[in-house]
């Protein structure tokens, strides 16, 4: 069985600061890693994710994760954060044709 | 991109009342759609996941009787929540993945955010 583990639920950041969102999951298989956004009521959007090869994923509005096998880890970052990222984020896995498992969500907010 | 269509994105009923769901894949055949919830300030749970032209699988402690799941398309999923009560208000999200070998991106629908009164 899979999970995941969003240790924080609420992350407060001043602009223009960096953030780090994390996630650790558990899984006896190989996974694919996800992070998604979500917006007030609205569906999720893919950020990014990890699949296999570089461990360094970039995805949309300059947000980057690195997955560390050994660590079981998928850490969001971002360098500098805007008013505008300020949502719900979530951290996902998946084994070959599975849904996907969630993590509880970290709501991002960005201080101005 | 490929896109899923859900609809509508808001709906209040009435205590007792039925409520039909609409998620289509708009790009490409889903032979599988995936039905979630999420209650405020909590993550997504997977309620069910929709098989075309089969039963779906519902997950431990979902009511199959009461959130009934077509599939009747290969575009389209439907979820209904029979005599809703308000503890059934909640946000429901649903979930297509392309079956292309190479996509493994689930796409999101937009959401329905229903409110049982």
């Amino acid at each position: 069985a899979q999970s995941v583990t969003q240790l924080d639920s609420q992350v407060p950041v001043f602009e223009e600061a960096p953030v780090e969102l994390r996630c650790n999951y558990s899984s006896s298989v190989s996974v694919y890693l996800f992070w998604y956004v979500q917006y007030p009521n609205q569906g999720l959007q893919l950020l990014l994710k990890y699949l296999s090869g570089s461990t360094l994923v970039k995805g949309i509005n300059g947000f980057e994760a690195e997955f560390n096998k050994s660590q079981t880890s998928f850490h969001l970052r971002k360098p500098s954060v805007h008013i505008s990222d300020t949502a719900e984020y979530f951290c996902a896995v998946r084994t070959g044709a599975n849904n996907l498992f969630f993590g509880t969500g970290t709501r991002l907010t960005v201080i101005p | 991109g490929a896109v899923v269509s859900q609809h509508p994105s808001r709906v209040i009923c009435k205590s007792g009342t039925s409520v039909k769901i609409e998620c289509r894949s708009l790009d490409f055949q889903a032979t599988t759609m995936f039905w979630y919830r999420q209650f405020p300030k909590q993550s997504l749970m997977l309620m069910a996941t929709s098989n075309e032209g089969s039963k779906a699988t519902y997950e431990q402690g979902v009511e199959k009787d009461k959130f009934l799941i077509n599939h009747a398309s290969l575009t389209l999923s439907t979820l209904t929540v029979t005599s809703a009560h308000p503890e059934d208000s909640s946000f429901y999200i649903c979930s297509a993945r392309d079956p292309v070998p190479g996509r493994t991106e689930a796409f999101f629908g937009q959401g329905t955010r229903l409110t049982v009164v």
